[in-house]
């Protein structure tokens, strides 16, 4: 299993973070597991931000929620992430990531690189 | 400020043993046992080498064992190499689909 975040890495003030995960090796049309989206602050911890399911459910940090929309397209294999309304405090690295449901629930126990968004 | 609260640091030498604890509250890890534990090497993403507590997923080192007791949870690694030299991050589930994360753990190696 691969997976892959692109997007910009610039965002304006006020703007929307956009960024998409693709999938490879691998579906997100799995009964078995969610795909979730997390991000890391420089020099930081890591923070949880939504996850959602091949059906399209989803469920979101409640500190992020009023401004957060994730997706998925189970015929191109992706699932995507907005942000809205982006701060200096949302700049970050994201990871898009694969969480575990009856093995290893709420683990992500495959993760892509990594993408640098800074907000400026 | 994390939800759950971590070291800032810990080191130990070579073939020691240490360990890191994550303390949350009732409402996560005293509660639940879906306690996972990242090992996280600079400029790379997280790894998942703990999950449910003290599960390891397929090819990660037997050196690595989690644990529980009450509101904390601990992460030990035993016979320290120096490739074990990363931060690692605590997560727990925390009921009504809420997953939180530990401020992160820098081990070093000396």
């Amino acid at each position: 299993l691969q997976l892959q975040e692109s997007g910009p890495g610039l965002v304006k003030p006020s703007e929307t973070l956009s960024l998409t995960c693709a999938v490879s090796d691998g579906s997100v049309d799995s009964s078995r597991f969610y795909w979730g989206w997390l991000r890391q602050p420089p020099g930081r911890g890591l923070e949880w931000i939504a996850s959602i399911y091949y059906s399209g459910n989803t469920y979101y940090n409640a500190s992020l929620q009023s401004r957060v929309t994730i997706s998925v397209d189970t015929a191109d294999s992706h699932f995507s992430l907005k942000l809205h309304s982006v701060t200096a405090a949302d700049t970050a690295v994201y990871y898009c990531a694969r969480q575990g449901i009856a093995v290893a629930p709420w683990g992500f126990d495959s993760w892509g690189q990594g993408t640098l968004v800074t907000v400026s | 400020q994390s939800a759950l609260t971590q070291p800032a640091s810990v080191s130990g030498s070579p073939s020691q043993s240490i360990t890191i604890s994550c303390t949350g509250s009732s409402s996560d890890i005293g509660t639940y046992d879906h306690v996972s534990w990242y090992q996280q090497h600079p400029g790379k993403a997280p790894k998942l080498i703990i999950y449910e507590v003290n599960k390891r997923p397929s090819g990660v080192s037997l050196r690595f064992s989690g644990s529980k007791s009450g509101n904390t949870a601990s992460l030990t690694v035993s016979g320290l190499l120096a490739e074990d030299e990363a931060d690692y991050f605590c997560s727990s589930y925390a009921g009504t689909r809420v997953l939180v994360f530990g401020g992160g753990t820098k081990l070093a190696v000396l």
